[in-house]
């Protein structure tokens, strides 16, 4: 069966720091990958979202960045952390196909002091 | 771009009850899919229903059913017989090729 894991849970991070967040999907191939942030009590921004290896899509260029090196891994990156992008990210794979729903990951509750 | 609305951002409903919650979506493309999801309060996204677009008749799961308007772009979703558990935000999803977008959300309180 398909899991996917996501970390870490909780993150606190001064402003001006980097960030990475990462995401794998086992037990698929060739999943679709999408970030997704919501800001308190909010609904769900999509962030990023990607099909393949290297061919990331970006919905929020701000100063958040994704990559995906391996067909099963999303990476979520920042160079200069934000106090606006303290917030509930999550992490989502489907099966190609606009017909396919998304198993989200547990998220990670990141604060930028 | 398409967009989701939930225009009701709390509900309210007795334990037993039956509960109708808003959505509408803006759209030019004629196949698509929609959703709806529930986050209780561990905060994990727990697929509730499935519509496709192309299907006249009603998705139904259990306690769950949805009431699809295509014309009015309408998307509601009707839980019967409300327990305790339902009670989570719910939101309401519109899928295309590639991605999903997600409207604000419906926070449901169940009333013992």
């Amino acid at each position: 069966s398909q899991t996917i894991h996501q970390w870490p849970a909780t993150l606190v991070q001064p402003v001006g720091s980097p960030l990475s967040l990462e995401c794998t999907v086992e037990g698929t191939s060739n999943p679709n990958l999408y970030w997704y942030r919501q800001a308190a009590g909010r609904g769900l921004q999509l962030l990023f979202y990607s099909v393949g290896i290297g061919q990331i899509s970006s919905e929020v260029p701000q100063n958040l960045s994704a990559s995906r090196p391996q067909d099963r891994q999303f990476i979520l990156s920042s160079k200069k952390l934000l106090l606006s992008d303290s917030g509930f990210y999550l992490c989502a794979w489907s099966l190609q196909g606009n017909n396919e729903k998304l198993f989200f990951g547990s998220g990670t509750q990141l604060s930028v002091l | 771009a398409q967009t989701v609305t939930q225009s009701q951002p709390e509900m309210s409903v007795q334990e037993a009850e039956t509960v109708t919650l808003s959505c509408t979506y803006d759209t030019s493309e004629s196949d698509y899919y929609l959703f709806w999801y529930k986050q209780p309060p561990s905060r994990q996204m727990i697929l509730v229903i499935r519509q496709e677009a192309y299907k006249q008749q009603n998705a139904t799961e259990n306690r769950f059913s949805v009431n699809f308007q295509k014309a009015a772009k309408s998307f509601s979703l009707k839980i019967s017989d409300s327990q305790l558990g339902d009670a989570a935000m719910y939101f309401c999803a519109y899928r295309r090729v590639g991605d999903m977008r997600f409207g604000a959300g419906t926070r449901l309180t169940v009333k013992p």
